[in-house]
Formats: C-alpha cells, structure tokens, sequence
C-alpha cells in the first residue's frame, strides 16, 4: 500500500527566505507527483504535476523535483512572501488511478 | 469558465439522517473522486469513478454510497451508517490520461457537514 510523507507537519519562516518542503513515498511505481496548496477551508489547488518520466517542473517561484528511485520529491519556493502561508500537500499517482495523499505542511511565512 | 462545482458548502445534519453531497463538472473528466479530509490525517479516498455507470471503493467507503449517472455529476451520499461522518469533504475530477500520467486532478471547493 502507497504511503506518502511529508515531514515536518508545520514550519514558520521569516520573509524573503527560500525554502524546501519535503515528500517521501514508498511505492515508486507512480504516473505522477502533484503538489498542491491548500488555503484553511478552502479546496486544493494543483500547483505543479511532474510525470514519473520527467525529474522536475517549474512554475514561476516554484520548482518541484523528482526523484522516483530514492521516492522522493521536493517542492522549492524561492523568495517567499506572506501570500504563500497555507498548506502544501503532495500526492502521488498509481497505476489505478488512485491519488494517495501526505498530510502536508502548513507553512507560515512572516512578514 | 470549467470547473468543479460543490453543494452545499455548509450543512447540517442530525444523527440517523442521510445526506447528500453535490459534485458537477463541465471539465469533459471522465475521471471523478470523493476525498474526506479531517485535522491531522490528510485526505482519504471514499469513492472513485472512471467512467459512466461505474464506481470503485476507496480506502473508507463505508457508510457512504455514490452513483455515476452522467459524465458530468458524482453525488456522495453520507449515510446514517457512517460512524463518524463530521469532515470536510472534496470533490475532484481528472481526465484519464492515467497512463502517461498528464491527468491532473481539479478539486472543488468543498463541502463541510457537521453531525448534531
């Protein structure tokens, strides 16, 4: 059974600063690895999809990586503002067409 | 413009009712899911569609039934068997390029029940 992790649960940082979030999974036999983010109450929003035969993807102050092998992935958020406080949430892809989820990272970014 | 449309957004509901979620899309997805989300656990998958007239469990579908009558709407049923059922529940779709793993999934805005 797929199984996704993303540690740590929560992480603050001050303005400015670029950052790593983290995503681990057991299962390397995946279609894709999408990132999205959640803001409190709301739906999710897909920020970046990297196909399982592609390594990363970029979206403007974001890049996610891919690294199916080791099962990992990261997503980096350069220079970050206060607008990219919310929760951010990776989730894989296998062979069923069955999404598995991690339970995220809330990130707060302080002005 | 296409999307994911959930209703109601907030319900309510006493002990022993069922109650049914409303997902419509007009993306063209064939592809269709039920998340329930709750504090500290993630997303979990209820139920799942990839095609018309046909549905598969997900990793807690108990308690709760779906239907898929048309491409385009995937009602969730909560029902009075469901232990536990206060969440926030998601809808997506996607399309079914499964296999070359370009299907990205479209989400809705969610719906909160509350069990009085």
């Amino acid at each position: 059974k797929q199984e996704v992790t993303q540690i740590p649960a929560a992480l603050s940082v001050p303005e400015g600063e670029n950052l790593v979030l983290n995503c681990s999974f057991t299962d390397s036999a995946i279609y894709n690895l999408q990132w999205f983010r959640q803001d409190p109450g709301k739906g999710l929003t897909s920020l970046l999809l990297i196909q399982s035969s592609q390594r990363e993807q970029t979206s403007g102050r974001l890049n996610a990586s891919l690294d199916k092998s080791s099962g990992r992935s990261t997503l980096y958020i350069a220079a970050s503002q206060p607008g990219d406080s919310a929760t951010y949430l990776c989730a894989v892809m296998g062979a069923n067409s069955k999404l598995t989820f991690g339970k995220g990272i809330t990130l707060s970014v302080r002005p | 413009d296409g999307g994911i449309t959930q209703s109601p957004k907030y319900l309510f509901r006493k002990e022993g009712q069922n109650v049914t979620l409303s997902c419509e899309q007009n993306l063209n997805h064939d592809a269709m899911y039920w998340y329930r989300q709750d504090p500290g656990q993630g997303l979990r998958l209820i139920y799942y569609s990839q095609i018309v007239n046909d549905f598969q469990k997900g990793d807690i579908a108990e308690g709760y039934s779906v239907s898929r009558e048309k491409k385009e709407s995937f009602p969730l049923t909560v029902t009075s068997a469901q232990k536990n059922p206060t969440a926030f529940y998601l809808c997506a779709s996607s399309n079914r390029q499964v296999r070359s793993g370009a299907n990205v999934l479209t989400f809705g805005a969610g719906s909160r029940l509350t069990v009085l």
